[in-house]
């Protein structure tokens, strides 16, 4: 059985960084063919995909976001990070990690809602 | 503004059979398969159909999925009240080279 979860902040002020981590389980992140991504949901808004990492650490971001955003994963402690640096009140969402195989988007965390403001 | 268009809200009376239509290009859903998943609030999305018109084990045979050319369509037939939610759909794109995703629709179930 596949979970995941996402940690870290509930709330950063403008210009800050954010890191979130979503911790895993069920799966490794070494599996050819596997990724874990991250998508938000501003409140009473869409689903926005961020960023992707696979097996083999090829890395995907959104093209609009891109100049801020870092993905990492560590093996190990089946672990995923992104980092979001300057962020502005728009940010403020529900982050999700999800588990992405070959039927896509598989498995979702429970999300974590993140408020910016001051 | 999505990437996918969907309509913004759809719905209808208990039994009935409601199709949700979901609008990309070529470099998304005419090129690559289309995802759909169900969002009940406060929760998180969950995966209803993957590869165009395949379910996940536990899905209703209720829900099924189409693709003709760069749409998509999702059914659902014998309409329940516990299908109100919010369906999106969404697909690889090429040119962004990511997932992107369909602004969402929301179901009531009158």
């Amino acid at each position: 059985q596949i979970t995941l979860k996402e940690s870290g902040p509930t709330l950063v002020k403008p210009t800050q960084t954010l890191t979130l981590t979503c911790t895993f389980s069920g799966f490794s992140l070494s599996t050819t063919g596997v990724a874990v991504g991250w998508i938000r949901q501003p409140p009473g808004k869409a689903l926005e995909w961020l960023a992707l990492i696979y097996w083999d650490d090829d890395k995907r971001y959104s093209p609009s976001l891109k100049s801020r955003l870092t993905i990492t994963k560590d093996t190990s402690k089946n672990q995923v990070v992104l980092t979001i640096t300057n962020m502005d009140p728009v940010d403020t969402a529900t982050y999700y990690c999800a588990h992405r195989g070959f039927r896509g988007f598989d498995s979702w965390g429970q999300g974590t809602l993140v408020t910016v403001s001051s | 503004q999505s990437v996918l268009t969907q309509p913004p809200s759809a719905s209808g009376t208990p039994g009935q059979r409601v199709i949700i239509s979901c609008s990309g290009s070529n470099s998304n859903i005419g090129d690559n398969l289309v995802n759909w998943y169900q969002q009940f609030p406060g929760t998180a999305p969950k995966l209803l159909i993957y590869s165009n018109n395949q379910r996940p084990s536990g899905v209703p045979a209720r829900f099924s999925g189409s693709k003709s050319g760069t749409s998509a369509s999702l059914a659902i037939s014998g309409l329940q009240s516990d299908d109100e939610a919010d369906y999106y759909c969404a697909a690889w794109d090429d040119s962004l080279n990511g997932p992107v995703f369909g602004g969402g629709t929301k179901l009531t179930v009158l």
